[in-house]
């Protein structure tokens, strides 16, 4: 069974620091990764998608890696601003996509102005 | 573009009580999905449709079922609600069936169960 972990679960950083928030899945064999962020009392946006073929995915001040063969993915925020404040989620499509997307439990992300 | 609609936002019920909530994804977008939120298990994938058939189940009870039109609008449906069923029930649509493609997410039913 596909389990993912993000590690931090809490970061707090002042505005403009380079970040970056880790995720790790335990079966290598998926076929997509996505990044989402998540506001208080909201829905998800994505951020990123990489297919399993890719090794980065870039948007804006973000940037997104997979290292599919050791099971780990990485999130860049370059320039943090207050706004970047969320909580940032992981999700990974393995096999077939029977068991739908399996989510990490996020990175509560704090910018301090 | 509209995104993915999700009615009621919010809706409070009690124990053995139903519930049905409404789901519309991105105009052209033919596969939806349900999503329970909880601060305890995190999210959790409870099934997916497209073209109208259910194409894959998460571990949930019987309880829980839904459906998709042929316009790809969902619904889901929670029978005998119980305490543990207060989540926030997320909905995703995407172009194409699972596991290709992108999930567009919408804002959430958050129900509460007394």
């Amino acid at each position: 069974k596909q389990e993912v972990t993000q590690i931090p679960a809490a970061l707090s950083v002042p505005e403009g620091e380079n970040l970056v928030l880790n995720c790790s899945f335990t079966d290598s064999a998926i076929y997509n990764l996505q990044w989402f962020r998540q506001d208080p009392g909201k829905g998800l946006t994505s951020l990123l998608l990489i297919q399993s073929s890719q090794r980065e995915q870039t948007s804006g001040r973000l940037n997104a890696s997979l290292d599919k063969s050791s099971g780990r993915s990485t999130l860049y925020i370059a320039a943090s601003q207050p706004g970047d404040s969320a909580t940032y989620l992981c999700a990974v499509v393995s096999g077939g996509g029977a068991d739908g997307l399996t989510f990490g439990k996020g990175t509560h992300l704090i910018i301090q102005p | 573009k509209a995104g993915v609609t999700q009615t009621p936002r919010y809706l409070i019920k009690t124990r053995g009580q139903q519930v049905t909530l409404s789901c519309s994804p991105i105009s052209g977008h033919r596969s939806v999905s349900w999503y329970q939120q909880t601060p305890g298990q995190g999210l959790q994938f409870l099934f997916e449709y497209f073209s109208e058939t259910q194409r894959n189940k998460g571990n949930f009870p019987g309880r829980f079922s839904g459906r998709q039109f042929s316009n790809s609008r969902s619904e889901m449906n929670v029978s005998t609600l119980e305490l543990g069923d207060s989540a926030l029930y997320l909905c995703a649509s995407s172009l194409t069936l699972a596991p290709a493609g992108e999930l567009f997410f919408g804002e959430g039913s958050r129900l509460t169960v007394l």
